[in-house]
């Protein structure tokens, strides 16, 4: 299995709602990633976990959560968000963590906040 | 100066060309150089990576690294109106997490 599986593929919900987005690999990757992407803009980076732990925050705004119940799965949770948070939210994985490493990224969700 | 620039294009070129995609890089301290290739509304795609300074080849693709001169490029030889799509470099910074910074993409449209 050399895929890194994303759900669901799009996702409308208003201001005051409460959703997650999830995100699941199997390749035995020790590191995953969430990317946000504006139209026409390059991936921008979220979070980064490196064993199940949390290790890159990049001053991401409290209302996305990140969430890593085990080695192969990666939640996101969203809550109380803002129109201009609609995006394409892209999960990724790679082997480990150190420089040398790829990412295989997941197929996106694509948000729209309403 | 933004970490990692490219030519946003559009580049285009003819069917069976070679199509030759640019980007430096700010920090002499990276590592790590990565090329995705992402289609209209998809995900990247990792098509290629290079670490030492030199060309390395796979199939249609060559990446060149030149880290004195912080550029890394990509060649795609015999372009197919297939290779339409934006190309994202990538580099990594270097330290204790794989953190990619990417450029803006470079969008390639290969004429039939």
């Amino acid at each position: 299995d050399t895929e890194v599986t994303q759900t669901p593929k799009h996702l409308v919900m208003g201001m005051t709602n409460k959703k997650s987005l999830k995100c699941e690999q199997h390749m035995g990757h020790r590191a995953m990633y969430w990317y946000k992407q504006k139209a026409k803009k390059p991936p921008e980076l979220m979070f980064v976990y490196s064993y199940e732990k949390l290790s890159i925050n990049e001053s991401v705004p409290s209302r996305f959560s990140p969430e890593c119940p085990n080695s192969s799965l990666l939640n996101l949770h969203l809550h109380a968000l803002q129109p201009e948070d609609s995006a394409l939210y892209l999960c990724a994985s790679s082997f480990d963590t150190g420089t040398g490493y790829g990412y295989t990224f997941g197929s996106g969700t694509r948000l729209t906040v309403v | 100066q933004k970490e990692v620039e490219q030519n946003s294009g559009p580049l285009s070129v003819p069917e069976g060309a070679i199509a030759s995609l640019n980007c430096t890089y700010s920090d002499r301290g990276s590592q790590s150089f990565f090329w995705y290739r992402q289609y209209s509304g998809k995900s990247p795609e990792l098509i290629m990576s290079i670490y030492s300074n030199g060309d390395k080849e796979d199939g249609r693709f060559t990446a060149q690294l030149n880290k004195a001169s912080q550029y890394v490029s990509l060649l795609i030889r015999d372009s197919q109106p297939s290779d339409s799509a934006t190309y994202l470099c990538a580099v990594n910074h270097g330290g204790a997490t794989n953190k990619l910074i990417f450029g803006t993409g470079t969008l390639l449209a290969v004429q039939p």
